[in-house]
């Protein structure tokens, strides 16, 4: 059975500085990665999507993978108070359709 | 972006009553989800469903657990009965294909079970 664990917990970063989220999955047969954010009271928003290994870079956003080291991260620039919230990696094996989701990461960004 | 929606926000109930959670997804995907969220725990697959069957379903979806979309209307979680355990944020997700395709997910259903 697929686990997903995510570090750290919680992160405190200065606005402007670097956040860097990280995430280990169990199956070697995972396929397809995704960050998810979601803000208090609100459904997970998809951030970005990662299915190759090396790095993926949208915006402020930069999603690494590496498959053979079950391993993959994001990193946030220019980190801004607006992208506080609970970050969460997701990963799809190839052959169904859930999500197995980690338990997050709160993200505080502190002017 | 696509947009997911679901209704009620909020049920409050007591255990043993019956409860339907709706769900209106994005209106050209073809696969539907329901995931449970215990507060301060993680997302939790409980099902999907596609051409008005169910795919998979993991082990969280108990036997007084039911899905349905009749006729293209609203995706539906249904609990009967339901127990204290059950008490939790239901979220309702949706996605064009499977594969690569994001799953989009609604603002979720706060259920509390008295």
């Amino acid at each position: 059975q697929q686990k997903v664990q995510q570090s750290p917990e919680s992160l405190i970063v200065p606005e402007g500085g670097m956040a860097s989220l990280n995430c280990t999955f169990s199956d070697r047969n995972s396929q397809y990665f995704w960050w998810y954010r979601q803000h208090s009271g609100e459904g997970p928003k998809a951030l970005m999507s990662i299915f190759s290994n090396g790095d993926k870079k949208e915006g402020r956003f930069t999603a690494h993978l590496n498959k053979a080291s079950l391993h993959v991260s994001l990193h946030i620039k220019d980190s801004q108070p607006s992208d506080s919230a609970l970050y969460f990696c997701a990963v799809r094996g190839g052959s169904n359709a859930k999500l197995t989701f980690g338990k997050g990461t709160k993200l505080s960004v502190k002017s | 972006g696509p947009k997911v929606l679901q209704i009620p926000s909020h049920q409050i109930i007591d255990m043993g009553q019956m409860v339907t959670l709706n769900c209106d997804p994005v209106s050209n995907h073809l696969y539907f989800y329901w995931y449970k969220q215990i507060l301060g725990q993680q997302m939790e697959f409980l099902v999907n469903f596609y051409n008005g069957k169910v795919m998979e379903k993991s082990k969280l979806f108990k036997d007084q657990f039911s899905v349905e979309r009749p006729d293209g209307s609203y995706f539906t979680l249904k609990i009967q009965p339901t127990a204290l355990e059950d008490s939790a944020v239901y979220f309702c997700a949706s996605s064009p294909q499977l594969n690569q395709d994001t799953q989009y997910f609604g603002p979720g259903t706060r259920l509390l079970v008295l």
